[in-house]
């Protein structure tokens, strides 16, 4: 089956760092996206893995392990306008070309003054 | 200068009725989806076209159909409409349909059945 888990809620301070986690299973891997979602606007893209590793733009960083099925974003700096719901999708591979996208629940995040 | 953008924004009906929900892209994209996100804010991919042949066709009841008229268009026809068909629909496009090209999201259409 496919599976995405990520934690409902979280909340930082204003100028505080976050981590949010994302761990998936799925019948296949073809990359990892972030998305961003304002309360009542479109989702927008944040980051793109596929390979293990780190991803670095600006206050965003996205993780990758692959072996364990698991990814996160980072935000640095934290403002009022990052408070936003982030979702974790993941584009698996069955025998298609590979654009079978799978999101995750998404991540609630309250920065607080 | 919209890039992806969906009509109407809002869609109260009765249920059985059937309306038509459209999506125009001016990116030049290869790829157009449609997603429901439900009241639980889960986000389901729907459909998806590329370069107007249908890719995915997800577990949707067959009275979802997608039509395309061109690369740009990806509209959405729902038939004999029901409770559970309220949620907000979003319609989306890539530059093509692998690798690291992100989605662009429309601003979504607000579905309410009656």
């Amino acid at each position: 089956g496919q599976n995405i888990d990520q934690p409902t809620e979280m909340t930082a301070t204003e100028g505080a760092i976050v981590q949010i986690n994302c761990t998936y299973q799925t019948s296949g891997f073809n990359g990892l996206f972030w998305y961003q979602q304002h309360a009542g606007e479109a989702p927008t893209f944040l980051s793109y893995n596929v390979l293990d590793g780190l991803e670095e733009k600006g206050r965003f960083s996205s993780f990758l392990s692959r072996s364990k099925g698991y990814s996160y974003l980072l935000l640095k700096e934290l403002q009022m306008k990052d408070s936003a719901s982030y979702l974790c999708a993941v584009r698996d591979d069955p025998d298609n070309y590979g654009q079978n996208f799978v999101f995750g629940p998404g991540t609630r995040l309250s920065v607080l003054p | 200068d919209t890039a992806v953008s969906q009509t109407p924004k809002y869609l109260v009906t009765q249920m059985g009725n059937d309306k038509s929900i459209k999506c125009e892209q001016n990116l030049g994209h290869d790829t157009m989806y449609w997603y429901k996100q439900d009241s639980k804010k889960f986000l389901k991919i729907m459909f998806s076209y590329n370069n107007k042949e249908l890719i995915i066709n997800e577990t949707v009841p067959n009275r979802f159909s997608p039509k395309s008229p061109d690369k740009a268009h990806l509209n959405l026809h729902i038939n004999s409409l029901e409770l559970g068909d309220s949620a907000v629909y979003f319609c989306a496009s890539s530059q093509a349909p692998g690798g690291e090209y992100e989605q662009f999201f429309g601003p979504g259409t607000r579905l309410t059945v009656l």
